[in-house]
């Protein structure tokens, strides 16, 4: 099993719906991710979250919103889609702290969730 | 802010040579991480290869490769042997060393074609 796992894989909504985007992961980090990927854009945060009770704006929030239910859990909304939301979802997960232990900081992805809004 | 260039957005291989991809980014910082992340078709991102500034090695994974040069402030992956699942989107990404530091920063992307 995937050690960040994203559902939907694939939706295909209406513009103005409500959409949720889940995220769950096994690797035990503290710090969770939500980037969009467009073509020719590269990936672009959205949100962030250092702990259940820490959530942070990326550089693209404006229509996105989250929740971060337990630590392993962080879900991404869309609370009325438009189509200029369409694009590659990806949760992440790190460290909490990439200078300690070895770490690096690296992100550990989840396999995208991919959006389209009509 | 950070900032990462990637200036070739499309790139070719013949199958057994070898492709290097630029990647050049801006910062004021002393420390910090680059990474290679790799997406193919089944858009997965894997890292391939990461850097740590402070370490002047090149880092070596397999048959990826990095050069680089801070004082450039350059970061270039190099495939050698290039083999048909090479073929992907690579992306170039900063971030800052510390624990404070959160966000990795991406390029845009280079997509690489192998040729058979």
């Amino acid at each position: 099993d995937a050690d960040v796992t994203q559902t939907p894989r694939n939706r295909i909504t209406k513009t103005g719906k409500r959409i949720m985007l889940e995220c769950s992961q096994t690797k035990g980090h503290d710090r969770m991710y939500w980037y969009r990927q467009d073509p020719g854009l590269g990936l672009r945060l959205i949100y962030y979250s250092f702990d259940v009770k820490d959530i942070n704006k990326g550089e693209i929030s404006d229509g996105y919103s989250v929740s971060r239910q337990a630590q392993a859990k962080f879900s991404l909304s869309l609370e009325s889609a438009i189509p200029n939301q369409t694009a590659l979802y990806f949760c992440a997960t790190s460290e909490i702290n990439p200078g300690l232990a070895g770490g690096t900081g690296e992100l550990f992805f989840g396999e995208g969730s991919r959006l389209t809004v009509l | 802010a950070q900032t990462v260039t990637q200036s070739q957005p499309e790139m070719s291989v013949q199958e057994a040579e070898t492709v290097t991809l630029s990647c050049t980014y801006d910062t004021s910082e002393s420390d910090y991480y680059l990474f290679w992340y790799k997406q193919p078709p089944s858009r997965q991102m894997i890292l391939v290869i990461r850097q740590e500034a402070y370490k002047q090695q090149n880092a070596t994974e397999n048959r990826f490769s990095v050069n680089f040069q801070k004082a450039a402030k350059s970061f270039s992956l190099k495939i050698s042997d290039s083999q048909l699942g090479d073929a992907a989107m690579y992306f170039c990404a900063y971030r800052t060393a510390g624990a404070g530091s959160y966000q990795l920063t991406f390029g845009k992307g280079t997509k690489l074609s192998v040729i058979p």
